[in-house]
């Protein structure tokens, strides 16, 4: 069964520490995503990778970055993390730009 | 980002009536997503439409892409509980490089 896996299903941490969300697909996709979704907003996107070591912003990429060193793996990285990052994260990916993604079961991350 | 307006925001229904929802976009799409959210769960996808006016059908679910691509509807006939959760659209132009997703519908099926 083909998936996308990320790390923690609940996160707390305190203000001003650096957090890492995990992201792992055993699909052979070559694009990632991050989004973060909340009540009334929808899904928007952080940043994505359309291939190693590549990244582009999305909508809402302050206070955020990623990395992406192995092609199944993408990482968001809170440099500072704020009381208002408090989110679910959805990471997901695709084989292409323009087919639909496979989305992960989501981290809800409370910053305190 | 562009705005992609669901409607309605949230449904109340009996076990056994059929639901619409609809998304509309402010700028024309080639490819229309439809996502179901379980809670506590990522979104999963129900339907894919390229083609304006196609209509897709998926078990109790068909959904359209609008003549003007500008929207497309969702419909769930007969809903059962299981059929509880958000539905997301989500849409993709040629001169971008992501999905735009709305704000979601909250459909609440009671037994």
């Amino acid at each position: 069964d083909v998936k996308v896996t990320q790390s923690s299903r609940y996160l707390v941490k305190r203000t001003g520490e650096k957090v890492f969300l995990e992201c792992v697909q055993d699909m052979d996709h070559e694009n990632m995503f991050w989004y973060r979704q909340d009540p009334g907003l929808g899904l928007r996107l952080i940043y994505f990778s359309y291939d190693v070591k590549m990244k582009e912003k999305g909508d809402i990429p302050e206070g955020y970055s990623v990395s992406r060193e192995k092609k199944e793996r993408f990482s968001l990285i809170l440099e500072s993390a704020s009381t208002n990052q408090t989110s679910m994260y959805l990471c997901a990916s695709s084989p292409s730009l323009v087919t639909g993604y496979t989305f992960g079961s989501g981290t809800r991350l409370t910053v305190v | 980002g562009q705005q992609l307006n669901q409607s309605p925001q949230s449904m109340f229904i009996q076990e056994g009536e059929d639901v619409s929802m609809n998304c509309t976009s402010s700028s024309i799409f080639n490819t229309w997503l439809w996502y179901k959210q379980d809670p506590g769960e990522g979104p999963v996808l129900l339907i894919a439409l390229y083609k304006a006016g196609e209509l897709t059908s998926n078990g109790r679910l068909t959904a359209q892409f609008g003549i003007t691509r500008k929207d497309s509807f969702l419909n769930i006939s007969a809903s059962i509980p299981s059929d509880v959760g958000i539905y997301f659209c989500a849409g993709h132009s040629n001169t971008g490089n992501q999905f735009y997703f709305g704000t979601g519908t909250s459909l609440t099926v009671i037994p």
